[in-house]
């Protein structure tokens, strides 16, 4: 079955230390997205990608990067100059454009 | 600034009654709308999308309708069910020139057996 795989489930990260979240996609889709998610908020865009090798910022991209090497793949790496990690992870693909997305299960990430 | 909002209480509703819920938006006029639901500790799950163009649209017990005017979105479920409890997200393109959906914050569902 096609979809989206987040891991890991969950993550704890040092203060100081980056982290990388994987999402991986089997769905062929162009589109890959990474959003934020604060305990009773709504989501945030932090970066988005159309095509493989190129990405935008979104609201919130500061202390955040990624990469998009694959159509398959769309990594993120929350950096030490990310404050206020904790949060709940979502990653999400669609194809073509302003078709529903598909979202991944999630990374709840933690600073411990 | 654009907006989205959502009604942030909480629409606690009987079983088999119609449960209505809200996103009004400012300012821009976008070319489509979507609707999710989502679960505690999920990830969101599309269910419809309607168009500027589009007064209504259906599926199964879901209707939602866009009103461009009043810059409205609503998201009916008719006979609802306690498996129907959920958050109610919805998300628009704001029209800023970003390629990617701008979410409300969503309104939590809670059906009453």
């Amino acid at each position: 079955d096609g979809g989206i795989t987040q891991s890991p489930k969950y993550l704890f990260r040092k203060e100081g230390q980056n982290v990388t979240l994987s999402c991986e996609q089997n769905l062929n889709h162009d589109a890959m997205y990474w959003y934020r998610q604060d305990p009773g908020q709504g989501l945030r865009l932090i970066y988005y990608s159309q095509i493989v090798n190129d990405f935008q910022k979104g609201d919130i991209a500061e202390g955040y990067s990624v990469s998009r090497e694959k159509k398959e793949s769309f990594p993120l790496t929350v950096t030490s100059a990310q404050k206020n990690p904790t949060a709940f992870y979502l990653c999400a693909s669609t194809y073509p454009e302003g078709a529903g997305y598909t979202f991944g299960s999630g990374t709840r990430l933690t600073v411990v | 600034s654009q907006k989205i909002e959502q009604n942030s209480e909480a629409l606690n509703i009987q079983e088999g009654k119609t449960a209505t819920l809200t996103c009004n938006y400012t300012n821009y006029s976008p070319a489509y709308l979507q609707w999710y639901r989502q679960d505690p500790g999920r990830g969101p799950v599309f269910l419809l999308l309607i168009r500027e163009n589009e007064k209504e649209k259906r599926k199964e017990r879901l209707k939602v309708t866009f009103d461009t005017t009043l810059k409205q979105s609503l998201f009916h479920i008719t006979a609802s069910q306690p498996a129907d409890s959920a958050t109610y997200l919805c998300a628009l393109d704001m029209g800023t020139g970003r390629r990617a959906l701008t979410f409300g914050s969503g309104t939590r569902l809670q059906v009453q057996p």
